[in-house]
């Protein structure tokens, strides 16, 4: 149990391009989910935190206009990187907290890798 | 930045050997995670440890946990070439909004 799917897996796509990715929590409801950068060899930073029916809360330095993300229900948090260029080019990992699950405890998707061109 | 400190940054040993990561963090916890991460994959949790607890064991992994030096370790007992991936530390900070801080890892290499 506790499966948190991604998609796509990996994306290219040209600059200026907006780019949507899906985090999906499969066999569980999640009332938040995450979402972290990965630059390569680095560790994860938070992004953003994202609860059904309301606004995402915006980790400080994180453009809230070019990150835009929207949970639209307890099992799709979608993150749409806009007008995309080549320096947004990470590993975009996202969590779900489990609705009834431990504090703290989350559950990681396989990440998107991002290039843009 | 509460962000917290692993060490080493990168270890490599021998399959059969036990490695030993560790990781520091700056304020109160509620809990610690460590969790794996294989090139380029996403993140799989090994173990939460809370702040009450002081040690915790899963299969070959055993988790110390020091409040008082704000520490914590992961020790991989009798390695397999398969352990090699970055290990991270991710502390959810007391007072805080369950968002996790993570740690800037230890890659971990076990040769066979």
């Amino acid at each position: 149990g506790a499966v948190v799917s991604q998609h796509p897996s990996w994306v290219i796509c040209k600059s200026g391009t907006s780019v949507k990715i899906e985090c999906r929590s499969l066999d569980f409801q999640a009332t938040t989910m995450f979402w972290y950068r990965q630059f390569p060899k680095q560790s994860l930073m938070l992004m953003a935190t994202s609860n059904e029916g309301s606004k995402a809360t915006y980790e400080q330095g994180v453009e809230k206009d070019k990150f835009l993300i929207n949970h639209a229900s307890l099992t799709l948090s979608t993150l749409t990187v806009t007008s995309a260029h080549p320096e947004d080019s990470s590993f975009y990992i996202c969590s779900a907290r489990v609705l009834a699950g431990a504090r703290g405890e989350q559950f990681f998707g396989p990440g998107t890798r991002l290039t843009v061109l | 930045s509460q962000q917290g400190e692993e060490d080493p940054q990168a270890l490599s040993i021998q399959e059969g050997e036990n490695a030993t990561m560790n990781c520091s963090y700056k304020t109160s916890i509620n809990n610690l995670q460590w969790y794996r991460q294989n090139s380029g994959r996403g993140l799989v949790h090994l173990i939460l440890i809370r702040s009450n607890e002081r040690e915790k064991h899963s299969g070959r992994l055993r988790v110390t946990l020091d409040t008082s030096k704000k520490s914590s370790s992961l020790l991989i007992t009798a390695s397999r070439a398969a352990d090699t991936a970055s290990y991270f530390c991710a502390t959810d900070y007391r007072g805080g909004s369950e968002k996790l801080v993570f740690g800037k890892g230890t890659k971990l290499t076990v040769n066979p």
